[in-house]
């Protein structure tokens, strides 16, 4: 079955510094992946989202890309801000129309 | 639109209590799935269901029970507590089977003493 490892755990980055967080899944027959944000307490929310289709989709400061030949893909956040802050979680859609859950980067913003 | 709702918030149970976690949904969505999320742990599925009448286990079902009378509701149910079912457990729904547009409702915790 898939299979969807995240990396990395955490990332701590400067405020104004790139963040990328990347995602390898097993499943080729795998064609939607989204990227959820847990902010401390809350419920995980969609930020972006992409299909098989596109090689990259990009909304404000946050972008995913995906490379279907080697099978992972990651999310780019651009000029990080305090509000950040939180866990990431990618998931990948198997061919059963299950999400698999990577395990979640917990990103911290250092003023 | 309510979105997905969950209740309660929170709740303390004694090992062997039973209870019920409710969940519903007012965006007419087939699929709805409930997960659990231990501490600084990701998302885990408990029992899943594609429809009204219609459940399947995922992926740590044992010492749950669901039902799907309505599409709107979809009810956990933990038969016999114990303290390794302490966790945050999220219901969560889509129009189709694994999103996209996955919502996930509040979140109840669970502790188990």
């Amino acid at each position: 079955g898939e299979n969807v490892e995240q990396h990395p755990s955490t990332l701590s980055v400067q405020e104004g510094d790139s963040a990328v967080i990347k995602c390898t899944y097993s499943d080729s027959a795998s064609n939607y992946f989204p990227w959820y944000k847990q902010e401390l307490g809350k419920r995980p929310q969609l930020i972006i989202d992409i299909r098989s289709n596109v090689g990259e989709k990009k909304d404000q400061r946050i972008a995913v890309t995906l490379n279907k030949t080697a099978k992972h893909f990651s999310l780019h956040i651009t000029e990080t801000q305090p509000e950040d802050s939180a866990v990431y979680f990618c998931a990948a859609m198997d061919s059963n129309y299950q999400l698999i859950w990577g395990a979640g980067t917990k990103l911290i913003i250092k003023p | 639109n309510a979105g997905v709702t969950q209740t309660p918030k929170f709740q303390v149970l004694k090992t062997g209590q039973s209870m019920t976690l409710q969940c519903a949904q007012d965006m007419n969505h087939e699929y709805m799935s409930w997960y659990r999320q231990d501490p600084g742990m990701g998302l885990r599925l408990i029992h899943y269901s594609v429809g009204a009448g219609i459940t399947d286990q995922g992926e740590v079902p044992n010492g749950y029970n669901v039902s799907r009378s309505t599409t709107e509701d979809f009810p956990l149910r933990l038969l016999s507590a114990a303290p390794s079912q302490t966790s945050v457990y999220f219901c969560a729904s889509s129009l189709t089977s694994g999103g996209p547009l996955t919502y996930f409702g509040p979140g109840t915790r669970l502790l188990v003493l």
